[in-house]
């Protein structure tokens, strides 16, 4: 089974700086997915960013950013020039077939951005 | 616009209360799911279904019950069987059940105990 883990519960960053949320992922698939999920208080699940496996280049989003190094399984979100309206729960997930294609979800990373 | 609407917002049961959760969506979505969240913690599946009158069990799906009469609707009932239901529920549509296709998902309803 596939597990996806964030090793940072919480975070904080000072509004216009950097910050980077780590995610490793256990899987002998060869081709998945793996996506950021944002959940603002309002508690709605925001899909940030996406990457296909087989494609190297990391993906971007305006000011949101992928390190994929799928060697060491790991799937890092970059923020840059972070905003107040960033502040929220990041979740990394896991798409692949030997779970049906379901999504597999880590604990979570509590993001706090500080004016 | 398309989205997917979840009501109510928050919701109270009774002991040995059947509810049930609302969920419909109007993005022509093939597949849809029913997540449960307990506090600080992720995401994990209830139920899913990839079509009409189809669906399967998901990590956690004692407990709960599910419909799929329309392509629209998937409505999710807390059983009385269900003994720790409070929580924050969240209903997700997909294109079709595949790898490159993302979950987009309503805003959710908090189910407490009375």
């Amino acid at each position: 089974a596939q597990t996806v883990t964030q090793s940072q519960p919480e975070m904080s960053v000072q509004e216009a700086e950097t910050v980077t949320l780590s995610c490793t992922y256990d899987t002998s698939e060869n081709n998945y997915y793996l996506f950021w999920y944002k959940q603002p208080p309002s508690r709605q699940m925001i899909l940030v960013i996406r990457q296909e496996a087989y494609k190297q280049q990391n993906a971007t989003e305006n000011r949101f950013s992928v390190n994929f190094q799928k060697a060491a399984k790991s799937f890092s979100l970059k923020i840059s020039d972070s905003q107040l309206g960033d502040t929220a729960m990041y979740f990394c997930a896991f798409k692949g077939v030997s779970a049906g294609n379901m999504l597999t979800f880590g604990g979570g990373t509590r993001l706090m951005v500080k004016p | 616009d398309g989205g997917i609407t979840q009501s109510p917002k928050y919701l109270f049961r009774k002991e040995g209360q059947n509810v049930t959760l609302s969920c419909e969506q109007n993005l022509n979505h093939d597949a849809m799911y029913w997540y449960r969240q307990d506090p600080g913690q992720g995401l994990r599946l209830i139920y899913y279904s990839q079509i009409v009158n189809d669906f399967q069990k998901g990590d956690i799906a004692e407990g709960y019950s599910v419909s799929r009469e329309k392509k629209e609707s998937f409505p999710l009932t807390v059983t009385s069987a269900q003994k720790n239901p409070t929580a924050f529920y969240l209903c997700a549509s997909s294109i079709a059940q595949s790898r490159d296709q993302p979950q987009h998902f309503g805003d959710g309803t908090r189910l407490s105990i009375l």
